[in-house]
């Protein structure tokens, strides 16, 4: 079963523009990890936040983790054509869960 | 070496065919994981070995086998597959479970006919 659920389902941009991402999910985690997938090939890890920290940043990326509303949030700032591709969040200890995804175009 | 090889990258096979996908990683991690994703939804889990042991199987169909013949290496053995088996094949590697992240290979591409 998925534990993620990520909001959108489908988000188009304005190159140059921020993205916010929101993947909500239901039991407590340990960690919460961020992926991107482009044109349904190879997963790759963008970032992993721990229970304990509230952000983290990554070059244009910005988590953050609400453990109390069990929600966190992916933030790609200034987006470019290439960060076209969809964005997974996922949870999980000795395995991890993927949650359904959001599919980010931008338009140039 | 940072990557998680895949081979073949598309593969066709009939209903009666008997097929085998590979994995490969010299990262020196210890725990691998089979992934499986249709069009337009997150990868679901199969299958993970940890120091080279099956420890988890997601109760998936006796027609896929999973085998990890030493530490680097991973295969999917496939036979008597359906049309509903057609999906992309995700494997990954991790050093240590999930507190850190995966690396993933670019996956086959699967097509059962």
């Amino acid at each position: 079963s998925q534990q993620g659920e990520e909001d959108p389902q489908a988000l188009s941009i304005q190159e140059g523009e921020n993205a916010t991402m929101n993947c909500s999910y239901k039991t407590s985690i340990n960690n919460l990890q961020w992926y991107r997938q482009n044109s349904g090939r190879g997963l790759v890890h963008l970032i992993l936040i721990r229970s304990n920290e509230r952000e983290k940043h990554s070059g244009r990326l910005r988590v953050t983790l609400d453990t109390s509303k069990k929600s966190s949030s992916l933030l790609i700032t200034a987006s470019r054509a290439a960060d076209t591709a969809s964005y997974f969040c996922a949870t999980g200890d000795d395995k991890i869960i993927f949650g359904k995804g959001t599919r980010l175009h931008i338009l140039p | 070496d940072t990557e998680v090889t895949q081979t073949p990258k598309h593969l066709v096979m009939g209903m009666t065919n008997k097929k085998s996908l590979k994995c490969e990683q010299h990262m020196g991690h210890r725990a691998m994981y089979w992934y499986k994703q249709k069009a337009k939804k997150p990868p679901e889990l199969m299958f993970v070995y940890s120091y080279e042991k099956l420890s988890i199987n997601e109760s998936v169909p006796s027609r896929f086998s999973p085998e990890c013949p030493n530490s680097s290496l991973l295969n999917l053995h496939l036979h008597a597959l359906q049309p509903e088996d057609s999906a992309l094949y995700l494997c990954a590697s991790s050093p240590q479970g999930t507190r850190v992240g995966y690396t993933f290979g670019s996956g086959t591409r699967l097509t059962v006919v």
